[in-house]
């Protein structure tokens, strides 16, 4: 079946850095995929819709100059965390629509970010 | 925010059915209903959809009602290993965003 990767999947960084996350479909094609955020025993928070080729279309109340994102191929897109925070620490979550009739999509393992 | 309402949380016991219930009674006509689950600290999981009628496969069955109102997901041999998560959702399209809602967090216990 379809799968989606996402690197790293934990990392701790300083506040006032910035950290990268990658999200790449591994057997299939996404134009578009989402990127969540999910804190301790929350659901997930749909953040921003990743498109590739043009610039990603956030949710109210996600700042975009603070969640970059770049979907640079068909097959990965990056969120980078700018300025971190120890506020911005949570667990984050990509998916992408297979684009098959099924109208699933397939999340990765997700990313464990801890900013100190 | 997410149209679905879903019981907070359910208890079933080792080997028995686990019947989750859900109420989408805004759903649309062209709006599929899908669940997945999430098992602590991983990505979600899909398990099944549906749009009208009843579905199954080699994890779940789906049973929506007539008015399309409810469903309810069956897991017919719940194990330890379905302790999670579990998410109802509409979906009106492949690439349309999707909003989850508290879900239903089922422990089951030996």
């Amino acid at each position: 079946g379809a799968v989606v990767s996402q690197h790293p999947s934990w990392v701790i960084c300083k506040s006032g850095t910035s950290v990268k996350i990658e999200c790449r479909s591994l057997d299939f094609q996404a134009t578009t995929m989402f990127w969540y955020r999910q804190f301790p025993k929350q659901s997930l928070m749909l953040m921003a819709t990743s498109n590739e080729g043009s610039k990603a279309t956030y949710e109210q109340g996600v700042e975009k100059d603070k969640f970059l994102i770049n979907h640079a191929s068909l097959t990965l897109s990056t969120l980078t965390v700018t300025s971190a925070h120890p506020e911005d620490s949570s667990f984050y979550i990509c998916s992408a629509p297979t684009g098959d009739l099924s109208y699933e999509q397939y999340f990765g393992p997700g990313t464990r970010l801890t900013v100190t | 925010d997410a149209k679905t309402t879903q019981p907070t949380s359910m208890d079933c016991a080792e080997g028995r059915a686990a019947n989750l219930p859900c109420n989408h009674s805004t759903i649309s006509g062209n709006e599929y209903v899908y669940w997945y689950r999430q098992i602590h600290s991983q990505g979600p999981q899909y398990i099944i959809h549906g749009l009208k009628n009843n579905e199954t496969n080699e994890m779940a069955s789906l049973i929506i009602t007539e008015d399309r109102k409810s469903s309810t997901l069956i897991l017919p041999h719940a194990t330890l290993r379905d302790t999670a998560v579990y998410y109802c959702i509409e979906v009106r399209a492949s690439y349309d965003k999707v909003i989850f809602g508290p879900g239903t967090s089922l422990s089951v216990i030996p």
